[in-house]
């Protein structure tokens, strides 16, 4: 079962526009990673945040976990043609008590148009 | 370093057919998984290890075999091929869960006819 739900499921805007992904989960974790994968390529590591952490920067990114409501957000700013991909988050929280599995959402479709 | 690395990039397969896909990396990494990924489905983890000699389930396991017999390879074995199967497969490898970035290989696509 999806441990991570990424939403919306697809995003479209125009360069220079903020995007902004969700992601929630439905158990305690450690922490929670984003992903960014190009169309026909193998996933990227964007960004971890561990979670006694609430907000985590990395150049344009910038990502928030509330452990409260179980969910983290993904913003990109200033957003360029380039950063046209999916984008998914993962977990490491496991049903079984495992920490060694890390459990991925469906992702969010970005798309910036020119 | 070349990082995780897979072989075939692509491959069919009929029905039946058994095959290995590869999985190599050379960054030391304890840490290695398989993932398939399908359309509406993001990634799903069929195997993982956490060392050589040390193998464990995922959510995926049914249909296939890994083993680790070093710390640099990870093959999945396709045992008995079915339609199901077609994907595209992905390697990942890590120092290690749960603090630490897992490193994607390119992905195999598989078809089974």
């Amino acid at each position: 079962s999806q441990q991570g739900e990424e939403d919306p499921q697809a995003l479209s805007i125009q360069e220079g526009e903020n995007a902004t992904m969700n992601c929630s989960y439905k158990t305690s974790i450690n922490n929670l990673q984003w992903y960014r994968q190009n169309s026909g390529r193998g996933l990227v590591h964007l960004i971890l945040i561990r979670s006694n952490e609430r907000e985590k920067h990395s150049g344009r990114l910038r990502v928030t976990l509330d452990t409260s409501k179980k969910s983290s957000s993904l913003l990109i700013t200033a957003s360029r043609a380039a950063d046209t991909a999916s984008y998914f988050c993962a977990t490491d929280a496991d049903s079984g008590g495992s920490n060694y599995k890390l459990t991925f959402g469906k992702g969010t479709l970005l798309t910036v148009n020119p | 370093n070349a990082g995780v690395t897979q072989t075939p990039k692509f491959q069919v397969l009929k029905t039946g057919q058994s095959m290995t896909l590869q999985c190599a990396q050379d960054m030391n990494h304890e840490y290695m998984s398989w993932y398939r990924q399908d359309p509406g489905m993001g990634l799903r983890l069929i195997h993982y290890s956490v060392g050589a000699g040390i193998t464990d389930q995922g959510e995926v396991p049914n249909g296939y075999n890994v083993s680790r017999s070093t710390t640099e390879d990870f093959p999945l074995r396709l045992l008995s091929a079915a339609p199901s199967q077609t994907s595209v497969y992905f390697c990942a490898s890590s120092r290690g869960l749960p603090y630490n970035e897992q490193f994607f290989g390119p992905g195999t696509r598989l078809t089974v006819l």
